[in-house]
């Protein structure tokens, strides 16, 4: 399969734990985005990379979460101090850095905070 | 603050009828709009991408339109069929910095037999 993967694709967690996510974008795609969606939203743009670069993060994006690139491969996304409110579909895309191109999404990765 | 709206929650239509989705955005100014489908439990998947110096663009039995004028883009499905059932999600963007989307909340669409 060539296409975007994420792991784990579900993960229960008690609150106060961490967690981390993981992400492997087709191979050639430099740009590298994640998303988090809740239950009847639309996907919520967290952060973006372009290469191993972290180049925009939302502002909606907590002090407790922390994501990185290290060679512009895979990334990590990692919740510190999970909070019940941080249930959600995390959601990792890629993309070229052609003008405006699609983005290619994963299956997710399914959070549960208790 | 930048608002977008997808026509309805939920639509459903009879099968073989052709199915309009509708976008509407306000306080935005995007280069581009994407469509997308999502099945439950799965990611986005894209459709169709039209820029904002294009009025229409065409996939098969897509079809979609771009009025900036109106700050609207209509999406429509052609001879619906009950695969078509699944969330259409409208992402208008942005120039420069990230190619992040902003998506709407998206319309289910229910193709009945």
């Amino acid at each position: 399969d060539t296409g975007v993967s994420q792991n784990p694709r579900h993960k229960i967690t008690k609150r106060g734990q961490n967690v981390t996510f993981r992400c492997d974008p087709i191979s050639e795609h430099n740009r590298l985005y994640w998303y988090r969606q809740t239950l009847g939203q639309g996907p919520e743009f967290l952060t973006y990379f372009q290469n191993e670069a972290q180049l925009e993060k939302s502002r909606l994006l907590s002090d407790r979460f922390s994501a990185e690139r290290p060679k512009g491969s895979f990334s990590t996304l990692e919740i510190q101090r999970t909070e019940q409110g941080d249930s959600a579909m995390y959601l990792c895309a890629s993309s070229l850095t052609v003008l405006r191109d699609e983005q290619y999404f994963g299956p997710g990765t399914r959070l549960t905070v208790t | 603050s930048q608002k977008i709206e997808q026509n309805s929650e939920a639509l459903n239509i009879q099968e073989g009828k052709t199915a309009t989705l509708t976008c509407n955005y306000t306080n935005y100014s995007p280069a581009y709009l994407q469509w997308y489908r999502q099945d439950p439990g799965r990611g986005p998947v894209f459709l169709l991408l039209i820029r904002e110096n294009e009025k229409e663009k065409r996939k098969e039995r897509l079809k979609v339109t771009f009025d900036t004028t109106l700050k609207q883009s209509l999406f429509h499905i052609t001879a619906s069929q009950p695969a078509d059932s699944a969330t259409y999600l409208c992402a208008p963007g942005t120039r420069g910095g990230a190619n992040n989307l902003f998506f709407g909340t998206g319309t289910r669409l229910t193709v009945i037999p």
